[in-house]
C-alpha cells in the first residue's frame, strides 16, 4: 500500500509560469516531508522540505505548501525554467520512528520553451 | 570531494542468476541506505546500514540482501534473479542515520540491471 502518493506521472509546462506538483499520503504519523528531483542518469537530489508544524516553507524559486488535515503537500515551481526539466519525487518521515524516507512514485515534469 | 559511487553502473543477468552490487559511501558517511526504483512502484527502500549493522530492512523477498564493510562501503546481493528485477538500484549515504530529514542524504547515480 503506497502511503506516499504522486498521482500524476507527468506534467508539462509552459517556460515561465507556474509549476504545480502534488503529492498525498495516508500515514497521519510522518512529520516531516521532503522533495528531491532526479535527472537522467543521475542519482535524485535534495531540493526543499517542511517539517509538520509547518504549512509553507519557501527557497528562491521553489515553495513547498503542506495541509495537514487533507494529508496533501504540493511543490510550486515560479518561474518554472527548462532547466527544471527532472522527476520530482516527494517522500516522508517520521522522525521518531527510526523508519527511512518513504517515496511517491514521482512526476515527471517538462517545462516547454 | 568525491560523491557517492556505485559500480557497475550497467549490468545484464538473465533469469536464475545472481547479482552483486557496490556502494561507496561519500568519506566519513557511515549509513548506507539502497532503494529500487522502476517506473511502475518509484523509490522503494530496500535496506539501511549504519556502522555494519543493518537498521532497517524494507518489504522485499529474502532474495535481497545485503552487508556493510567495517571501511563503510557496501554490497547489495539479488539471487535467482526475476524479470520483475530489472530496475535501478540507488545507493545513498549520510553520516548517520535519520538525516534523510535535513536532507543531509546522498543518492548514487544507482546501477541499471536488466533481467532477461
Amino acid at each position: 500500500d503506497q502511503q506516499v502518493k504522486q498521482n500524476s506521472p507527468s506534467l508539462s509546462v509552459q517556460e515561465g509560469r507556474i509549476s504545480i506538483l502534488n503529492c498525498d499520503y495516508t500515514n497521519s504519523m510522518f512529520d516531516y516531508f521532503l522533495w528531491y528531483k532526479k535527472y537522467p542518469a543521475e542519482g535524485p537530489t535534495f531540493l526543499i522540505s517542511i517539517s509538520s508544524i509547518k504549512d509553507k516553507n519557501e527557497d528562491g524559486r521553489f515553495t513547498v505548501f503542506l495541509n495537514k488535515s487533507a494529508k496533501h503537500l504540493s511543490l510550486h515551481i515560479v518561474p518554472s525554467q527548462p532547466g527544471d526539466s527532472a522527476v520530482y519525487f516527494c517522500a516522508a518521515i517520521l522522525v521518531s520512528g527510526n523508519t527511512p524516507l518513504v517515496f511517491g512514485k514521482g512526476t515527471r515534469l517538462s517545462v516547454i520553451a | 570531494k568525491a560523491g557517492v559511487t556505485q559500480t557497475p553502473r550497467y549490468l545484464i543477468k538473465t533469469r536464475g542468476q545472481q547479482v552483486t552490487l557496490s556502494c561507496s559511501p561519500i568519506s566519513g558517511h557511515r549509513s548506507v541506505s539502497w532503494y529500487q526504483q522502476t517506473p511502475g512502484q518509484g523509490l522503494q527502500f530496500l535496506f539501511e546500514y549504519f556502522s555494519e549493522t543493518q537498521r532497517n530492512k524494507g518489504n522485499f523477498p529474502g532474495r535481497f540482501s545485503g552487508r556493510q564493510f567495517s571501511n563503510s562501503r557496501s554490497e547489495m546481493n539479488v539471487s535467482t534473479l526475476e524479470l520483475g528485477d530489472s530496475a535501478l538500484y540507488l545507493c545513498a549515504s549520510s553520516l548517520r542515520p535519520g538525516q534523510g530529514v535535513t536532507g543531509e542524504l546522498f543518492f548514487g547515480e544507482g546501477s541499471r540491471l536488466t533481467v532477461l
